[in-house]
């Protein structure tokens, strides 16, 4: 079965830095998702990435596939407390999503 | 709009009391899912359904039911609550293509 592992657990940054968050799956990605989720709330859709070296950005937010399409990266440049909160990465398989196991990430100012 | 619904978004009950979580879209999409998260084990798939009258067993099916009668609802059923089903609770649907899940907003139960 597909596993994805993302890397950091938590991060924690200042007000103004720039972070990265990996997601890696132990097989071939057909679909990423990344999904932003504040403590015990419902999950923000960020981006999807389908192709091998696909990239994709939303205000201050990049993420990448890498060639292969086993892993993802999440960029965040020059971060504000609103970034703050759990980021998740999501495999789409042919039934369900798969879920990374989070990263929480806080921003102090 | 296009959204997930779900209802209610908290509730607090008692073992064996049985009640219903129920999830709407108004996308018309074909595949709906429910999964749980839970602290440390992050989010598993209980149940979903590819379209109407088609459901399958997902990572933790135990203690639930689901049904679709209809492309746009997809209940989530606990016959007889648990204390381990306390949880929050996620409903998603997606097109059949398998193009972008839509998430409703989370329903937190609580089982005493």
């Amino acid at each position: 079965s597909q596993e994805l592992e993302q890397s950091p657990q938590s991060l924690i940054v200042q007000e103004g830095k720039n972070l990265t968050i990996n997601c890696t799956s132990s097989k071939t990605l057909y679909g990423l998702y990344w999904y932003k989720q504040k403590y015990g709330e419902g999950l923000i859709f960020l981006m999807m990435l389908q192709k091998g070296g696909e990239e994709k950005s939303h205000e201050k937010i990049t993420a990448k596939l890498d060639e292969k399409k086993q892993q993802s990266s999440l960029h965040i440049t020059a971060s504000q407390p609103s970034h703050a909160g759990i980021y998740l990465c999501g495999a789409d398989t042919a039934d369900k999503l798969i879920f990374g196991t989070g990263t929480r990430l806080q921003v102090f100012p | 709009e296009a959204q997930v619904t779900q209802n209610p978004r908290y509730l607090i009950t008692v073992t064996g009391k049985k009640l219903t979580v129920t999830c709407s879209q108004n996308m018309n999409h074909e595949y709906m899912s429910w999964y749980r998260q839970d602290p440390g084990l992050g989010l598993r798939q209980i149940y979903y359904s590819m379209n109407v009258e088609v459901t399958d067993k997902g990572d933790v099916p135990e203690g639930y039911k689901v049904s679709r009668k209809e492309k746009r609802n997809f209940p989530l059923i606990l016959e007889s609550p648990s204390p381990n089903q306390t949880s929050l609770y996620f409903c998603a649907s997606r097109t059949g293509g398998g193009y972008g899940y839509t998430f409703g907003s989370g329903t937190r139960l609580t089982v005493v």
